[in-house]
């Protein structure tokens, strides 16, 4: 079983939409996640940690469910612009382990 | 500005050659990583170094050599490689501390290799 599974998608949306991906992590001692974004031929960049009580930045709100292992990005008002592979990220100790899922490719359509 | 630089950003090789990619970061991270990313495929981790010691090799083949001198600095040395070795090569760095295990991954903007 992988660690981290996620819908590859597309999601295909009219601008303007909101748009709600999961993301399942399958080792329980996992104690870090993250919401990364990635453009075509460019490298992951981080778009939000996820925190236990869920939180939000601008038009992004990530929640973490712990007992289910599941994490969940909410983009809201979608811009042409969110276009791209959302990554779903989990990091387990020791040794600065990072498993990441294969990604969530985002269409956002005029 | 990502804090981590990776050089060249394109290389273009031989089967045959010897080549270096080399990527420093400027972020006092203690722990540093090698991916592979073959076109429309997955992120695929390749070593790891924490502290400059290995502490994880994904079943790289032998043509693809890391070196970690010091905690900013990471090579891949790369020798009679593959066409199918033809990808972006990223790194990434990271912070191990106790207690603040909220750290991400940060990336360079990656090499692209073809091999002909």
């Amino acid at each position: 079983r992988k660690e981290v599974e996620q819908d590859p998608g597309p999601f295909n949306v009219p601008e303007g939409a909101t748009v709600a991906f999961n993301c399942t992590y399958s080792n329980s001692a996992s104690q870090s996640f993250f919401w990364y974004r990635q453009d075509c031929r460019k490298e992951p960049k981080l778009l939000m940690s996820v925190y236990s009580s869920g939180n939000e930045d601008g038009r992004f709100t990530a929640q973490l469910n712990r007992a289910s292992q599941y994490i969940s990005l909410l983009i809201r008002d979608s811009k042409l612009s969110d276009s791209a592979t959302y990554l779903c990220v989990v990091k387990r100790e020791p040794f600065n382990k990072f498993y990441f899922g294969s990604g969530t490719k985002l269409n956002v359509k005029p | 500005e990502t804090g981590v630089t990776q050089t060249p950003r394109h290389l273009v090789m031989g089967m045959t050659n010897k080549k270096s990619l080399k990527c420093e970061q400027h972020l006092g991270h203690n722990a540093m990583y090698w991916y592979k990313q073959s076109a429309k495929k997955p992120l695929e981790l390749m070593f790891v170094y924490n502290f400059k010691e290995q502490t994880e090799n994904n079943s790289v083949p032998s043509r693809f050599s890391p070196e970690c001198p010091n905690s900013s600095h990471l090579f891949l040395h790369l020798h009679t490689l593959q066409p199918e070795d033809s990808a972006l090569y990223l790194c990434a760095s990271s912070q191990d501390w106790t207690g603040r295990v909220r750290q991400p991954q940060h990336f360079g903007d990656g090499t692209r290799l073809s091999i002909l």
